[in-house]
């Protein structure tokens, strides 16, 4: 049973470059979503996507952009990365209409 | 702006004692509050979930306790044992429809002691 896959699971990255954070699920949920997890400031939503081609802004959406060409997957990139944006990425999912999310292992990046 | 806030920030509790986490929310549209569970270099987990229409669920050593009109919840561990250290997090779900993510509190760190 997979669930949630994340990769890569960490990465230490030059400011300036281009990444992509890789999700994908096998639950078949419409929902999924990527937080970032940074010490004494819990997880903060950065974007959402509650159906396949269809996507939103959370909380801290600048730097950050998404994609959702299908229910599967759910690409988190950094055009221009920034050492502010060193933390921890988890991608989760959800049935639509639940509470309750399923997230993967996490991929901690380092921007230096 | 912060809608769920979570306190402790951290708790040490010696084995067989009772763990509790205090969260509130200024939301009133919330509609669905959950608690997870993370272990070091884990993602969190779904531990027990609460809806307001009831004041308490409980599950195992595990038990929410809800307060609709004080906008408050607890998360209460009895019996608490060095394996339940781990950091929780309260969150809330908005209930408007379109409205499905979640918002997280800061989360508690909690050290379980022999």
């Amino acid at each position: 049973i997979a669930g949630i896959t994340q990769a890569p699971t960490s990465q230490i990255l030059a400011a300036g470059r281009r990444m992509t954070l890789r999700c994908t699920q096998d639950m078949r949920h419409n929902a999924m979503y990527w937080y970032r997890q940074d010490l004494g400031l819990g997880l903060r939503l950065i974007h959402y996507s509650n159906t396949a081609g269809t996507t939103g802004k959370g909380e801290v959406p600048d730097g950050y952009s998404v994609s959702r060409a299908n229910t599967d997957d759910f690409p988190l990139t950094l055009a221009s990365a920034v050492p502010s944006q060193t933390s921890v990425y988890f991608c989760a999912s959800s049935a639509m209409t639940t509470g309750e999310l399923f997230f993967g292992e996490g991929s901690r990046l380092t921007v230096l | 702006q912060q809608q769920v806030k979570q306190s402790p920030q951290s708790l040490i509790v010696q084995k067989g004692g009772i763990s509790i986490i205090n969260c509130a929310y200024e939301n009133t549209a919330f509609d669905y509050f959950p608690w997870y569970q993370q272990f070091p270099g884990k993602g969190p987990a779904l531990l027990i979930a609460i809806r307001p229409d009831v004041s308490e669920k409980k599950e195992g050593r595990f038990t929410i306790s809800f307060n609709k009109s004080a906008k408050q919840f607890s998360l209460h561990i009895m019996d608490s044992q060095p394996g339940d250290s781990a950091t929780y997090f309260c969150a809330a779900r908005g209930a408007r429809a379109g409205s499905y993510q979640l918002t997280f509190g800061k989360g508690t760190k909690l050290s379980v002691i022999p």
